[in-house]
Parts: C-alpha cells; structure tokens; sequence
C-alpha cells in the first residue's frame, strides 16, 4: 500500500517549459489536494478535486492547470514555468463519508516535488 | 479567509521538556488539524480534533473552539521529535485547509 505517491521528486526547468506533475493515490480517496510550500509561507492550496472528472481552484491557482481523468490520479500542469513558480509541491488525498462536512477527515500527503525554475 | 497564526515560530529545547506549541485562527472552523513535516521534506497527520482533546503516545491535542485556539504538547521531548509541526483548519468544505506557517522544534540531547 503506497499511498500517495508524487512524480519526480526533484525537476529543474527553463522559464517558459512545460511539465506535468503527477500524483496518484492507492486508497480509494474521493477528494485530492494539490499545495505549494514556499519558505515563510504556509501552504497554499493550488487547486482540487472532489471526485473524477471534477477540478475546483484553491488560493493560489493562476499559471497552473489540472486534471483528474482518473479517481487516482491527479496531474498538475505548468503549461510555461516561470521564476515565481519555484517551490515545493505537495499533492494530499483525503477520504469522505459524503455530505455536508467535506474536509474533515485527514490528509494523506506524498513526500513532494521539489521544483525549480531558472 | 481564516488566518491561522502558530507561536512561537521557531523552539529549541532540551531532551526531556514539555513543549507546547500553540495556534489560534480567526473564523469558525469544522475540525483543526495537526501536521508533522520532517527535515525530509514529508508531511505526516498527527491529529485531527474539532473538540476537547486527543493523545497519542506523548502528544497530546486540545482545542477551544469559543477561544479559537489550539495546542499541541509533547511529553518528555525527544531528539526525534525535531520536526516542523504545522496547524491547519478546515473549513466544512471540500476547498482543502488553511495552514498555519509552522513551529520549527529542535530538541537538543
């Protein structure tokens, strides 16, 4: 059972690339998560998922695109990184009973991707 | 937006202290959550309470939800514990949390 696991954990790119991160998760979780971490901040919600073929955008969405074809996977995208974009990117899952109360489980977390652009 | 504030920033203590880390937010929430993250980079739940109090091992979890405020102690502290321990909250959505900007613990031998 491995839980959340990111791909790559480390990338460097040129401003203007492009790459795809992707995050897939073994159990079952309905809702997942995609945070950036940057020093002194806490982390910030880029955009999310309540389900397959669902995407909603968090805090911080601008420069970034996302898809969930798959219930257990969950890509991020850089359509054209730029400087600003350097950070660590966490993607988390999370199960759900249903109903009303949506976040109150916890959050499993993969281990990060580590991302940097020149 | 809720604000979640954590004190103090950064601790160092001595093996064997009691450490209380503290974190306070300013809009009601439906359940807080306490998060390790390790010098590894890996981030761990250790608990999530909506009320009164949680322990596991030698950590333990409180909450007042009138005072909008939580804390995490650890009992007998240890070089292990050396960690960034994070608050974050929820908000009854499905829009993910809100996070604290985390307390840097050392624990010194």
């Amino acid at each position: 059972n491995a839980g959340v696991t990111q791909t790559p954990k480390f990338r460097v790119l040129k401003t203007g690339q492009s790459m795809t991160l992707l995050c897939a998760q073994d159990m079952n979780h309905e809702y997942m998560y995609w945070y950036r971490q940057d020093p002194g901040m806490g982390l910030r919600l880029i955009h999310y998922s309540v389900g397959e073929g669902t995407t909603a955008k968090g805090e911080v969405p601008d420069g970034y695109n996302v898809s969930r074809l798959k219930k257990q996977n969950f890509l991020l995208g850089l359509e054209s990184a730029a400087p600003s974009q350097t950070s660590v990117y966490f993607c988390a899952s999370s199960y759900t009973t249903g109903g009303y109360v949506l976040s109150n489980q916890p959050q499993h977390f993969g281990d990060g991707t580590r991302l940097s652009i020149l | 937006k809720n604000e979640v504030e954590q004190s103090p920033q950064n601790l160092t203590a001595q093996e064997g202290e009691f450490i209380t880390i503290n974190c306070s937010y300013s809009v009601g929430i439906s359940a807080l959550h306490w998060l390790q993250q390790h010098p590894g980079g890996g981030i761990v739940s250790l608990f999530m309470l909506s009320s009164g109090k949680k322990k596991h091992g030698r950590l333990i979890a409180t909450i007042n939800i009138q005072e909008k405020h939580s804390s995490l102690h650890i009992t007998a502290s240890h070089p292990r514990d050396s960690a960034v321990y994070i608050c974050a909250v929820a908000g009854g959505g499905a829009d993910g949390l809100t996070f604290g900007k985390g307390t840097h613990l050392i624990i010194q031998p």
